[in-house]
């Protein structure tokens, strides 16, 4: 099993291009998370989805955009990014039922010029 | 605010010897918290969780210890090993209503183990 994967591992943009990150899990997983992790800010989720069919903003959503293409994809968009969306983006899922934890891609960094 | 705090963004222990990361919590209705390792360059990992309905659940060298009444959680790491060298992040479930799986997650502790 590979777990979650992204692509791409490294990007750079310029002020205003727009460009998709990828997400696909492959533990049959419910639910799957964006999150963007900048210095000293932890981890702030971006949108999430908790079942095939569903998105929902998180904590930071303004500037992006999300599908969930099936279950097991689940890709996070900018449409005109900005050097403010310069960050790390992790995709994570989680599987239904009691258990909480969520699985972690290797996260894609993303530079906005 | 922060609703998940981790005071101290560093930590340095000699090998062999105990890690004790803490993390404290201002939500009284947080139900379930975990603990994630994260190494440069690659997404956080999941170590140990606990549910509020215990005090401690162990697992190997790591053990969670949970203080309800302080709002306070602490991971023991026994004993220390350098591949332990990594940033801790605490993370709680926001509220327990319905299916609700979003995490809150703390800023990290940056944990470095010495040889």
């Amino acid at each position: 099993n590979a777990g979650v994967t992204q692509t791409p591992k490294f990007q750079v943009l310029k002020t205003g291009q727009s460009m998709t990150l990828q997400c696909a899990q492959d533990m049959n997983h419910n639910s799957m998370y964006w999150y963007r992790q900048d210095p000293g800010m932890g981890l702030r989720l971006i949108y999430y989805s908790a079942s095939e069919g569903t998105t929902d903003k998180g904590e930071v959503p303004n500037g992006y955009n999300v599908s969930r293409l099936n279950k097991r994809e689940f890709s996070l968009r900018l449409e005109s990014a900005a050097p403010s969306q310069t960050s790390v983006y992790f995709c994570a899922s989680s599987e239904a039922g009691r258990r909480l934890e969520q699985y972690f891609g290797p996260g894609t960094r993303l530079t906005v010029t | 605010d922060q609703q998940v705090k981790q005071n101290s963004p560093s930590l340095s222990v000699q090998e062999g010897r105990i890690s004790i990361l803490n993390c404290d919590y201002t939500n009284s209705m947080f139900d379930y918290f975990l603990w994630y390792k994260k190494y440069p360059a690659e997404g956080p990992t999941f170590l140990i969780s606990i549910s509020s309905i215990k005090d401690k659940n162990e697992d190997g060298r790591f053990t969670v210890f949970l203080n309800k009444s302080a709002k306070h959680l602490s991971l023991h790491i026994v004993p220390s090993q350098p591949g332990d060298s990594a940033v801790y992040f605490c993370a709680a479930r926001g509220n327990n209503a319905g299916n609700n799986r979003k995490l809150i997650w703390g800023l990290g502790t940056s944990l470095a183990v010495n040889p």
